[in-house]
């Protein structure tokens, strides 16, 4: 089993609509949850960062963590096309300086 | 400033060449990462230093040979690589090894560099 699950997608929607993407994880010891996004032939971008359960949010972007359910969501309000990208979910423990990504959602809005 | 930057952005090089890409953060991080992506894959973990030490090295065959020569600095010199070692070489940097509890703990890429193997 992968430490890390996310589906791959392709995942298309029209302009103006709300996305969601989601992870799932094996490892409990899993505390720090990142979200990236990445042009295509780019580095990965930093979008999110939330530390254990619970919701942040920036502008349209919304990360939700559920350790319980070992779970994180990634909500994109009001989705424009420039949100066209691949999104990575990432994550690590306490100790140890290795992060674990997964497999990358490829998301396209339709103008 | 959360910049990672990355030198060359693109490199052709034969298998017989020598080359090395270079990776700089000027954010204090003391752990430093070289990835390795293919097209519509993960990034896939190479290398990781450590206060300057050579901290994890996932089995990355020795024509890949790391160097971090300050704290600031990474670089990653190529020597006889094949066809396949074409990809994304991505540079990263985080905080350092323990985690802190609920800030700094996130890593930074750079934008990479494109290398193409002849």
């Amino acid at each position: 089993q992968k430490e890390v699950e996310q589906d791959p997608g392709p995942l298309s929607v029209p302009e103006g609509a709300i996305v969601s993407l989601n992870c799932t994880y094996s490892n409990s010891a899993f505390q720090y949850f990142m979200w990236y996004r990445q042009y295509s032939r780019k580095g990965p971008e930093l979008l999110m960062y939330t530390y254990s359960s619970g919701n942040k949010e920036d502008g349209r972007f919304t990360a939700q963590v559920d350790k319980s359910s070992k779970y994180i969501s990634l909500f994109i309000r009001d989705s424009q096309p420039s949100d066209s990208a691949t999104y990575l979910c990432a994550m690590r423990a306490v100790t140890g300086n290795q992060f674990y990504f997964g497999t990358g959602t490829s998301l396209t809005v339709i103008p | 400033d959360t910049e990672v930057t990355q030198t060359p952005k693109h490199l052709v090089m034969g298998m017989t060449n020598k080359k090395s890409l270079k990776c700089e953060q000027h954010m204090g991080h003391r752990a430093m990462y070289w990835y390795k992506q293919k097209a519509k894959k993960p990034p896939e973990l190479m290398f990781v230093y450590s206060y300057e030490k050579l901290s994890i090295n996932e089995s990355v065959p020795s024509r890949f040979s790391p160097e971090c020569p300050n704290s600031s600095l990474l670089n990653l010199h190529l020597h006889a690589l094949q066809p396949e070692d074409s990809a994304l070489y991505l540079c990263a940097s985080s905080q350092g090894l323990l985690a802190r509890a609920q800030g700094g703990n996130e890593q930074f890429f750079g934008p990479g560099t494109r290398l193409t193997v002849l």
